[in-house]
């Protein structure tokens, strides 16, 4: 079925650095994408999110990149910091049943080393 | 309340008893989505309810799975003769109708079976 997945399981960056986490989507027909921070015994917090008739969105020190052509999604975190660890998880929406609903990749786990 | 509020936080429970979980969505948010987690996986959808529309179950894993929506707002996920592979974390999230930016997840509730 239609799905949400991520390159990186797991990735390690240096604090200061910036980071990139990636993810790839199947339904051609979703409209409207979100990424989610998730930091250890919290409930998903909302970071950003994109409509399909654009391609890049910045928020603060967060920038979302995407590419309708090869179905790619992409979050850059610049400067990371230590409390940017955490788990990220992207979502696609679709519309199913007659309402809308975020189905979810699996994650990346960012780890920000001093 | 200004979040969802879930309850219990955490669960642990004998293997065949039945359990409840409860989510508090926010406060004039008429969509309620509850969602599992297992460990290191993503968010897996479970049910949706939206005003006084019947419920999209097509989520829920088995017939032991089952939701409740009382007044269009508390909502009750009740697991019964819970198995070891229910373990995992639950998570509700509420919206606006099902305005996707202001979905809000509560924390979760932990829910060991042993």
């Amino acid at each position: 079925g239609e799905s949400v997945g991520l390159h990186l399981p797991t990735l390690s960056v240096q604090e200061g650095d910036n980071s990139i986490i990636n993810c790839a989507y199947s339904n051609s027909a979703s409209d409207y994408f979100i990424w989610y921070k998730q930091e250890s015994g919290k409930g998903p917090q909302f970071i950003i999110d994109i409509r399909s008739n654009m391609d890049k969105r910045q928020g603060q020190r967060v920038t979302v990149l995407l590419n309708k052509t090869v179905k790619h999604l992409s979050l850059q975190i610049a400067a990371t910091q230590p409390g940017d660890s955490a788990v990220y998880f992207c979502a696609e929406n679709t519309f199913s049943g007659g309402y809308n609903k975020l189905i979810f990749g699996a994650g990346t786990r960012l780890a920000v080393h001093p | 309340g200004a979040g969802v509020s879930q309850s219990p936080s955490n669960k642990v429970t004998e293997k065949g008893k039945d359990v409840e979980l409860r989510c508090d969505p926010i406060s004039g948010h008429t969509a309620l989505y509850w969602y599992r987690q297992s460990l290191g996986q993503g968010l897996e959808f479970l049910i949706y309810f939206q005003g006084n529309s019947a419920p999209d179950k097509s989520g829920l894993p088995s017939d032991r799975f089952s939701a409740e929506r009382t007044g269009g707002s508390v909502s009750t996920l009740t697991i019964q003769r819970t198995q070891q592979e229910d373990s995992a974390v639950y998570l509700c999230a509420s919206s606006h109708r099902d305005r996707l930016y202001g979905y809000t997840f509560g924390s979760g509730t932990r829910l060991t079976v042993v």
